[in-house]
């Protein structure tokens, strides 16, 4: 099975705070994703990692950046969180052009609350 | 052009009912459609995808109609039960004609659904 683990699953931050939210993939997957989910507003794309230190800007990149130094790791970096960023923060994974479809396999999420 | 558009928010229905869940796109470029499934406190699961070169497919009790023409695409649960009530969300990529770094997931927001015992 494969299995997307992510760092915690509740964690609270205080305004301007570098904050870390990893995420680890074990299929040796070729993409892999973070989202933020947000009532009302659905799965919103931050960032897209398609190979190690290769990124794309998602739909929401601002306040975000996201680092990818080994091929099963994706990390999201808030780099002075702000209330706004108050959410619950998907990491996924795919197989990518190697694949046979565009399954994403998610982890269970970080719900983040910033103070 | 990006957008997949989802109806309804919200639907609640009785147990053994048939719940129906919508989707339209833009982008005629799409060519991979799956929905996803998300219970509380877990991460979203795939259910059930299509192709645009099928009009239908089943999986157990869960069947995608896709219309092309219309662009748009609809997800039925034949005899609901109590354990389908979650967050289901459709999606839309470009997969087949993706040139590499490009297989992302454009989702809807998201139907919550409730089946009533």
């Amino acid at each position: 099975d494969v299995k997307v683990t992510q760092s915690s699953r509740y964690l609270v931050k205080r305004t301007g705070e570098k904050v870390f939210l990893e995420c680890v993939q074990d299929m040796d997957h070729e993409n892999m994703f973070w989202y933020r989910q947000d009532p009302g507003l659905g799965l919103r794309l931050i960032y897209f990692s398609y190979d190690v230190k290769m990124k794309e800007k998602g739909d929401i990149p601002e306040g975000y950046s996201v680092s990818r130094e080994k091929k099963e790791r994706f990390s999201l970096i808030l780099e002075s969180a702000s209330t706004n960023q108050t959410s619950m923060y998907l990491c996924a994974s795919s197989f990518g052009m190697h694949g046979s479809n565009d399954e994403q396999f998610f982890g269970p999420g970080t719900r983040l609350t910033v103070l | 052009q990006q957008q997949v558009k989802q109806s309804p928010q919200s639907l609640i229905v009785q147990k053994g009912g048939i719940p129906i869940i919508n989707c339209a796109y833009e982008n005629t470029a799409f060519d991979y459609f799956p929905w996803y499934q998300q219970f509380p406190g877990k991460g979203p699961a795939l259910l059930i995808a299509i192709r645009p070169d099928v009009s239908e497919k089943k999986e157990g009790r869960f069947t995608i109609s896709f219309n092309k023409s219309a662009k748009q695409f609809s997800l039925h649960i034949m005899d609901s039960q109590p354990g389908d009530s979650a967050t289901y969300f459709c999606a839309a990529s470009m997969w087949g004609s993706s040139q590499g770094g490009s297989e992302k997931l454009v989702f809807g927001k998201g139907t919550k659904l409730t089946v009533n015992p």
